[in-house]
């Protein structure tokens, strides 16, 4: 079946260090790609998303590239900053009849400090 | 805005009690899903529904039921509580029938069986 899997954390970084958080995945098809965001205390939001081979997704400075040749979609940042505090998770979206399932990795807890 | 509600943010409930976790959204979705959020494990999919009245289990199903009676309105039901089933709920929901949609996310029910 499908899986996402995504870099243990937790990350810790200094203000304006450079992230990557590497994701990789497994999926018949053509699945689609994303990035959801959790804060202290919230649900997830969405990030950013990609649906095709090559295309990349992209918001408040977090970038990530659909790379079918490697099964990967890695999120970067060139800056991060305090209030990017926060668990991301990758997920990819397949479909299967009318079950279009949402897969999840295990989130990446991501600290900055100031 | 965009609301997916869930009723309670935290419970405590005895072993042995039935639970009902309700979930509503205003975005007329066709697709509905619960979620258990534990540390290390990620999100995990308990059951989904494509529509209203039809459901299908996810991942970890056992020990749940749900229902969908209304197309806005999505229940998690416990059936007898165990210890085992403390755990961070979400709700999501999104539109069916394509796999690049964006998920919605509600805050969470945070669930202490005692």
């Amino acid at each position: 079946g499908d899986s996402v899997t995504q870099m243990e954390g937790p990350v810790t970084l200094s203000e304006e260090a450079f992230l990557t958080i590497n994701c990789t995945y497994t999926a018949t098809g053509y699945p689609s790609l994303f990035w959801y965001v959790q804060y202290p205390g919230e649900g997830l939001q969405l990030l950013l998303k990609a649906t095709k081979a090559d295309d990349k997704g992209s918001n408040k400075g977090f970038e990530a590239t659909y790379r079918k040749e490697t099964t990967s979609f890695h999120l970067e940042k060139g800056s991060v900053q305090v209030s990017d505090s926060a668990v991301y998770f990758c997920a990819l979206q397949n479909s299967g009849g009318s079950n279009y399932k949402l897969t999840f990795g295990k989130g990446t807890l991501l600290t900055v400090n100031p | 805005d965009v609301k997916v509600t869930q009723s309670s943010r935290y419970l405590v409930k005895r072993t042995g009690e039935k639970v009902f976790l309700e979930c509503v959204q205003d975005m007329d979705h066709e697709n509905m899903f619960w979620y258990r959020q534990d540390p290390g494990l990620g999100l995990r999919l308990i059951y989904f529904s494509y529509d209203v009245k039809m459901k299908e289990k996810g991942d970890i199903p056992e020990g749940y039921s749900v229902s969908r009676e209304k197309k806005e309105r999505f229940s998690l039901i416990l059936e007898s509580a165990s210890t085992n089933q403390t755990s961070m709920y979400l709700c999501a929901s999104r539109t069916g029938g394509a796999t690049n949609t964006e998920a919605f996310f509600g805050q969470g029910t945070r669930l202490t069986v005692v």
